[in-house]
This record gives C-alpha cells, sequence and structure tokens, in this order.
C-alpha cells in the first residue's frame, strides 16, 4: 500500500515570498492533516480535512497560511508571505477516521499515517 | 497552557538498560492516547493507541501503559536500533470537536 506522499521535501526561501506544499493521502482516507513541527517540539495541527470540507482550522495563521483538498484527495498549503519564524517542517497525515462533532458516540481518530514532510527554510 | 508533557527530553542508555519514558496530560475526557515514533528526517509512525486506564500494549520491546493522568512507555533491552524520538498525543473533546495534542517528545540515544 502506498503511503503518504508530500512534495517537495526541502524548500527554502526568502522571507516575503510565497511557498506551496503538496499531499496525496492514502487512496480512501477520508481525513487529511497539515502538521506544522519546529525543531525540537512535537507536531502541531494546522488544519483538518474530513473529504474536502474544513473540520478545525483553529491554529492556522489565516492571515498568511490557505489550505485546500481538491475533490476530497489532494491537498495543498500555502503560506504568503512567508516570515522567519515559519521555518520548520511541514507534515501531512491522513487516516480512514471521521471526525466527531460531538463530545460522545464513537471514537473519531483512526491511526494518522504520516508523509515524511517538507522542510522549509525561510531566510 | 501544557496540556501534554515529555519526559526526560532526552535519555541516553548502554544496550540492553531498560528504561521507561514519561507523558503526563491534564485534559478532561481523554479519548485517546497515541504513541508515535519519529525517525530523523522521517513523519511519525504510529506505534500504539490506549483508551483507558490500566489498558496496556506491547510491541516487541516496547509496553505502553495508561493511568488517569500520564501514559509510560516502557523499553526493554533495547537494541541501536531503537534510537529515534518518541511522540505522545492525547484526543479530547473541546467545543464540540476532538483535539490531538503532541507531546514536545523524548529524544532516545542507544549506545551500542
Amino acid at each position: 500500500e502506498a503511503g503518504v506522499a508530500q512534495s517537495p521535501r526541502y524548500k527554502i526561501i526568502e522571507k516575503r515570498q510565497s511557498v506551496a506544499f503538496w499531499c496525496n493521502p492514502i487512496s480512501g482516507h477520508a481525513t487529511l492533516y497539515w502538521y506544522q513541527q519546529i525543531l525540537g517540539q512535537g507536531p502541531k495541527l494546522l488544519i483538518q480535512f474530513q473529504n474536502n470540507g474544513v473540520v478545525d482550522d483553529s491554529q492556522l495563521p489565516k492571515d498568511r497560511f490557505s489550505a485546500e483538498r481538491l475533490k476530497g484527495v489532494d491537498s495543498t498549503l500555502k503560506i504568503q508571505p512567508a516570515k522567519l519564524e515559519d521555518s520548520a517542517v511541514y507534515l501531512c497525515a491522513s487516516s480512514l477516521g471521521s471526525v466527531l462533532t460531538g463530545t460522545s458516540g464513537p471514537l473519531s481518530y483512526n491511526e494518522q499515517f504520516f508523509g515524511p514532510g517538507t522542510r522549509l527554510t525561510v531566510l | 497552557e501544557d496540556q501534554v508533557t515529555q519526559s526526560p527530553e532526552a535519555l541516553r542508555l548502554q544496550e540492553g538498560e531498560s528504561s521507561s519514558l514519561n507523558c503526563s496530560y491534564t485534559v478532561s475526557g481523554l479519548r485517546g492516547l497515541f504513541w508515535y515514533r519519529q525517525d530523523p528526517g522521517k513523519g511519525p509512525e504510529f506505534l500504539f493507541t490506549l483508551y483507558s486506564a490500566g489498558e496496556e500494549k506491547e510491541k516487541e520491546r516496547l509496553k505502553a501503559t495508561l493511568t488517569k493522568k500520564e501514559s509510560f512507555l516502557h523499553i526493554t533491552a533495547p537494541k541501536p536500533e531503537d534510537s529515534a524520538t518518541y511522540l505522545c498525543a492525547v484526543q479530547y473533546p473541546t467545543q464540540g470537536a476532538q483535539k490531538l495534542v503532541f507531546g514536545q517528545g523524548t529524544r532516545l540515544t542507544i549506545n551500542p
């Protein structure tokens, strides 16, 4: 089974430039996540899609970050304009599970499968 | 506020020297606690999910346990290939949705 694909693997840009990352999740996975992982820290969820709808983007800096999930499959994450503090690894993950909207009911998150990440350096 | 804290930040062991990593959490209504392994330059790799206090899961030299406030990842007789960063994450309900928050990880080095 093919894993989560991400590209590019590395990107170096100057501050105030724009950059886009691409993710192709595992076939059939309904849920797609974008995480930001700063060196020495755990991943921080930026945005979560359920099929092609946004479920949670509460930690996405919407003044500069945007994301979309095309036809409920591939996804792109864009930063415009980039800042020095955006230097990090951007991880994409996918899972079969659907997301709860309430606090009761069946468990929501299935196992998340992560891609290799895109290492972004902003100079 | 810190909701998930892992300790120690880094741990260096000799091959065969058993130890434990800790993940403490302060969230309410835990729905699941996850352990991942992350090798340099790679995405996290799923290890275990624990759902309720008292639950234990094992995989090769690793055993994960869960209490109401923390989880432990026990490593028995580790080998150099067990060297990696180990991440825990907790899932909990908030504002009508489910959240998943990661700890900062424990960087484990096993010397031959």
